[in-house]
């Protein structure tokens, strides 16, 4: 099974701070089809994962551009410029190059 | 719009079977794959498998190999999963969420089950 480790596993930032969480892999995610499957979810308290990026760097839609993605091979990593208080909760990076398998989370909390 | 409307929580005892559903709605059901994740409290999330419901093709984390199957009604849109021979391991919440080329784009609510006796 492919392994994501993520960095730092608890992040404390403050309204308006850009943060970084990285996340690194076992093996490289680049598929034979070219693509890197390589995506971000956030989960809130209490709901289900949502989306924010997809193959690295692709916004999902509605997600605000203060979020960014990027990385390739075996390292990535997704940026926040400028967090504001619904970006709490905790970030997954998760791959589908290989079955997939998640990272094991970075908790977003105010400092 | 999409919508994973997932049934409600389960409490079974051990030894038991439980069949959770999702029922998709505002798309396709039969376009995309549906896959099943397992999160336990506290942790992380862990791919079970997936399931094309055009064909029924299906395809397991070897974890879960004889503890959950995958199926899909195409009349109502809806896919199930089913778990054996609970143990208190089982104890999770189990999310559906659609995938269309490898990307997990919604998610149902999320289902707990709670495994006692």
């Amino acid at each position: 099974d492919v392994v994501l480790t993520q960095t730092p596993p608890t992040l404390s930032a403050t309204i308006g701070q850009s943060v970084s969480i990285s996340c690194r892999s076992s093996q490289s995610l680049l598929h034979s089809n070219g693509n890197t499957y390589l995506n971000w979810l956030l989960q809130r308290p209490g709901q289900p994962p949502q989306l924010l990026i997809y193959l690295v760097s692709r916004l999902e839609s509605g997600v605000p551009n203060r979020f960014s993605g990027s990385g390739s091979g075996t390292d990535f990593t997704l940026k926040i410029s400028g967090v504001e208080a619904e970006d709490l909760g905790v970030y997954y990076c998760v791959q589908s190059t290989h079955a997939p398998t998640f990272g094991g989370g970075t908790k977003l909390e105010l400092k | 719009q999409v919508q994973l409307q997932q049934s409600g929580a389960e409490l079974v005892k051990p030894g038991s079977s439980v069949k959770i559903s999702c029922k998709a709605s505002g798309y396709t059901f039969t376009s995309y794959d549906m896959h099943w994740i397992k999160q336990q409290p506290g942790n992380g999330l862990e791919w079970i498998g997936w399931i094309y419901p055009g064909n029924g093709n299906t395809k397991y984390n070897q974890k879960f190999n004889g503890k959950a199957t995958l199926t899909a009604d195409k009349s109502s849109s809806t896919a199930y999963m089913q778990l054996s021979s609970l143990t208190s391991e089982d104890s999770a919440v189990y999310f559906c969420a659609r995938s269309l080329r490898r990307v997990f784009d919604y998610w149902g609510q999320g289902v707990m089950v709670t495994v006692s006796s």
